[in-house]
């Protein structure tokens, strides 16, 4: 047990389709992150959010929405997917922004049809 | 460019001793963060380095040399259960992690 938890742990949808991905954190810390994992690929930070904010957005297709509704929530919001963005999907959070030690949450994998 | 190199496998045996290396080439370097994942699980913290020298906990010692921007991660009496991967990470000037591709590490009885 982790601490933060994601839901769904597999889904599958179409390119037209409008999905969205949760994460809780249990472990009261500030910061949150939503990582892509490709196999055989290094992990992709895709944002981050400290203290509610977003504080950065590497270069994400707009078809990738996030929303921090409080410091222990994250939503990944997906709409008019393409089949390369199939991947497992991992949220993180550390104490603060700074902190060394990010905790994981199991992903979800998705499947792009 | 942030680049970090680490090979994609490493054959042990159990009980053996296993040596797995990340160099980086990146300016505003912090210091390098190693994790495990296993199959189907989430990465796991298993060590930082910000300064040169060796960190050990358990079984298990990161290593870091800043002038040669390199780190490795050393794993003693190994075990099955140690069959995982494993990712070094650096942190760069904005905190954020900037990772490997992984080390698919394969113990055999």
């Amino acid at each position: 047990e982790t601490g933060v938890t994601q839901t769904p742990r597999h889904l599958v949808m179409g390119m037209t389709n409008k999905k969205s991905l949760k994460c809780e954190q249990h472990l009261g810390h500030n910061a949150m992150y939503w990582y892509k994992q490709s196999a055989k690929k290094p992990l992709e930070l895709m944002f981050v959010y400290s203290l509610e904010e977003r504080v950065e957005n590497n270069s994400v297709p707009s078809r990738f929405s996030p929303e921090c509704p409080n410091s222990s929530h994250l939503f990944l919001h997906l709409h008019t997917l393409q089949p390369e963005d199939s991947a497992l999907y991992l949220c993180a959070s550390s104490r603060t922004k700074q902190g060394n030690e990010q905790f994981f949450g199991p992903g979800t994998r998705l499947t792009v049809l | 460019g942030q680049s970090l190199e680490q090979p994609s496998e490493v054959t042990a045996v159990e009980g053996a001793i296993v040596q797995i290396n990340c160099t980086y080439q990146t300016s505003g370097f912090y210091g390098l963060s190693w994790y495990q994942q296993h199959d189907g699980g989430a990465p796991t913290f298993l060590s930082y380095n910000a300064l040169d020298g060796l960190e050990e906990t358990g079984r298990f010692s990161s290593f870091l040399s800043r002038s040669d921007s390199y780190g490795y991660l050393l794993l003693q009496e190994l075990q099955m259960k140690d069959s995982a991967s494993y990712f070094c990470a650096e942190r760069d000037s904005n905190y954020q992690l900037i990772w490997g591709a992984g080390t698919k590490l394969i113990i055999k009885p």
